[in-house]
């Protein structure tokens, strides 16, 4: 069965150091890949999503993610965060293999010390 | 473009009372939508995929007497927890999407409803 791995549950990272949260995802075919983020108390925002194409993908927030295929991952980096960036980030895959479902990963919480 | 809303955003109720969420896609139709349910400090979990016009699609585990979903129309899905109880207390969370349920289909998601039963 299809599945995604965020290894992290929590990232301690002092304000503007950059900072990478990491993503693996099982499936042997074509995949589509996502990173949401969640702030406290709300629904979900997409920072940024790879369908196809280059595999540096920019998204909202100064974010951006790396696909790699031959490591099945996909993490997620911002060279330099701010304190309201404190908040969950969710990697999702869809596939083939899926259904075409969203399949979820734990989540990382990302924690901003001044 | 693409905004989901849920109403409420918080409800509190009595043990056995009913409560209905909904989840509207406000400037595009929804042909499938999505309802999630998130534990304090875990990841999302899929509850049921609606189809306009049809019943819903209910994940293993998932009563469906129980969390009654109604796709009535392309902008409007309901989630209705009958006979509630504080085990269901929980972040409930929809998405909609534009495509079928068999290609791709990016999910826009609602802001999410906190339920808590007492």
């Amino acid at each position: 069965a299809q599945s995604v791995t965020q290894l992290d549950s929590q990232v301690p990272v002092f304000e503007e150091a950059p900072v990478e949260l990491r993503c693996n995802y099982s499936s042997s075919v074509s995949v589509y890949l996502f990173w949401y983020v969640q702030y406290p108390n709300q629904g979900l925002q997409l920072l940024l999503k790879y369908l196809s194409g280059s595999t540096l993908v920019k998204g909202i927030n100064g974010f951006e993610a790396e696909f790699n295929k031959s490591q099945t991952s996909f993490h997620l980096r911002k060279p330099s965060v701010h304190i309201s960036d404190t908040a969950e980030y969710f990697c999702a895959v869809i596939s083939m293999d899926s259904n075409y479902q969203l399949i979820w990963g734990a989540g990382t919480k990302l924690i901003i010390k001044p | 473009g693409a905004v989901v809303s849920q109403h409420p955003s918080r409800v509190i109720c009595k043990s056995g009372t009913s409560v209905k969420i909904e989840c509207r896609s406000l400037d595009f139709q929804a042909t499938t939508m999505f309802w999630y349910r998130q534990f304090p400090k875990q990841s999302l979990m899929l509850m049921a995929t609606s189809n306009e016009g049809s019943k819903a699609t209910y994940e293993q585990g998932v009563e469906k007497d129980k969390f009654l979903i109604n796709h009535a129309s392309l902008t409007l899905s309901t989630l209705t927890v009958t006979s509630a109880h504080p085990e269901d207390s929980s972040f409930y969370i929809c998405s909609a999407g534009r495509g079928g349920p068999s290609s791709y289909n990016e999910q826009f998601f609602g802001p999410g409803t906190r339920l808590t039963v007492l």
